[in-house]
């Protein structure tokens, strides 16, 4: 299995742009999560899905932000618009189902530069 | 909800010496509870988890962690640290029942002196 694919890995962008992250989760996990990593707040939760559904997206700092899972294999998360604010490394992870493994699989990260 | 500390943010050791980072959790009831590892530009890798049993746990690369219930803690410890070993360390939990989300620990930065 390739692991947790997130896409681009880099994004720089102007203020006021709209800017969608995507992650592609292990096939077969349950659990989705979308994480933000900052310097100054270390790593936040923003939203988590359980089985394509939102769970709980009190993470979520603003209305600004935006995260979906049409289906089982893909889920993005939307900046819009784009704050200088918001630059920040974001990361998905995936999960099996908690009975079986809680153990979460992280991507590589979308390293995102407001400017 | 649940939540983490981790008590030391900052951590500088030369090698060979031992390491312990503390963490402790607060939530009510039964937990899952984790270490995770970030390598310098790289994503997050399990180091070892709990779920049950035996409360210590022995994870990659000689680390350790206990878990001790009564003080709602999971320290992770390795007796002889490498330069290779540089990295943040995040400490996470999970509740075992119900839906729940994974939380983490502000994390700790460890640096290796050669």
């Amino acid at each position: 299995d390739a692991g947790v694919i997130q896409s681009p890995r880099h994004e720089v962008t102007e203020m006021g742009q709209e800017v969608t992250l995507r992650c592609k989760p292990i096939s077969g996990h349950d659990y989705l999560f979308w994480y933000r990593q900052t310097m100054m707040r270390g790593l936040e939760l923003l939203i988590y899905f359980n089985n394509n559904v939102p769970i709980d997206d009190s993470g979520m700092p603003e209305d600004r932000f935006s995260a979906k899972m049409p289906n089982a294999s893909f889920s993005t998360l939307k900046i819009q618009p784009s704050e200088p604010r918001d630059s920040a490394v974001y990361f998905c992870a995936s999960s099996v189902h908690r009975v079986l493994n809680t153990e979460a699989f992280f991507g590589q990260g979308t390293r995102l530069t407001v400017v | 909800a649940q939540s983490v500390s981790q008590h030391n943010h900052h951590v500088i050791l030369s090698e060979a010496a031992s390491l312990e980072l503390g963490c402790n959790y607060s939530y009510g009831g039964t937990v899952n509870l984790f270490w995770y590892v970030q390598y310098p530009g790289q994503h997050l890798q399990l180091l070892l988890k709990y779920f049950s049993g035996d409360p210590l746990v022995k994870g990659i690369k000689g680390f350790e962690a206990e878990f001790i219930k009564s003080k709602f803690s999971f320290n992770l410890r390795k007796p002889s640290v490498q330069w290779s070993d540089t990295a943040e360390y995040f400490c996470a939990v999970i509740p075992s029942t119900g839906f729940q989300k994974l939380v983490f620990g502000t994390g700790t930065r460890l640096l290796v002196s050669p």
